[in-house]
């Protein structure tokens, strides 16, 4: 069965401190890591897909990064802007073939 | 931005109603899904189709049934509502059938049931 794990759950930062999320998982055959930004009461917004063992990418002050047994999303000097829930998912062949498995994401707030 | 739209957006309807959400994409993807989440709970599957004439239940059981007679379109029906249907449901769809693209998702539709 496919996991995925986000940690930590809840992270607190100030405006400008640097920090980031990590999200483990366990699947048989990748197919691809997707990490999105969720706001209260609104449908997730995709950030970025990986597929590769050391593939990275980068989109203002975030920055995803991919190992063959977790994923890291950096966030470098965030604004109060950047407050909301981050969600990692998954998608991988075998019986899981096409599905996408969701970490129970990761609440960020950003203090001015 | 993504172009997939659900309606409505909120809705509050008494036990034992028939209701039908609504969820439409233009971008002509084949996969579509339909996920459940609770307040400060994950996304689970309930419901995902490969493209026109095929549905699938997801991971979480669920009394809902879908239907994909076309393309473009993927309602989710609930024949009888109780208060433990009471949940938001995000309508995705993603290129890919075979799940290697990303997935955009609409906006949600909150439903409560009293």
């Amino acid at each position: 069965e496919d996991q995925v794990t986000q940690s930590p759950e809840a992270l607190r930062l100030q405006e400008g401190e640097s920090s980031s999320l990590n999200c483990s998982y366990t699947v048989s055959g990748l197919r691809g890591l997707f990490w999105y930004r969720q706001d209260p009461g609104k449908g997730p917004e995709f950030l970025f897909t990986l597929y590769s063992a050391g593939e990275e990418k980068e989109k203002e002050r975030l920055k995803a990064t991919l190992t063959k047994k977790e994923s890291f999303l950096h966030i470098t000097a965030p604004k109060p802007e950047d407050s909301a829930t981050y969600l990692c998912a998954v998608s991988a062949g075998g019986t899981s073939y096409g599905k996408l498995t969701f970490g129970q994401g990761t609440i960020l707030t950003v203090h001015p | 931005e993504a172009d997939i739209y659900q309606t409505p957006r909120y809705l509050v309807i008494g036990t034992g109603k028939k209701i039908t959400l609504e969820c439409s994409q233009t971008m002509g993807h084949d996969k579509m899904y339909w996920y459940q989440q609770d307040p400060g709970m994950e996304l689970h599957l309930i419901h995902y189709s490969y493209g026109v004439n095929s549905t699938e239940k997801g991971d979480l059981s669920s009394e809902s049934t879908v239907s994909r007679i076309r393309t473009e379109h993927f309602p989710l029906t609930l024949e009888s509502a109780r208060p433990s249907h009471t949940s938001q449901y995000l309508c995705a769809s993603s290129k890919s059938p075979d799940g290697g693209t990303e997935a955009f998702f609409g906006q949600g539709t909150r439903l409560t049931v009293v």
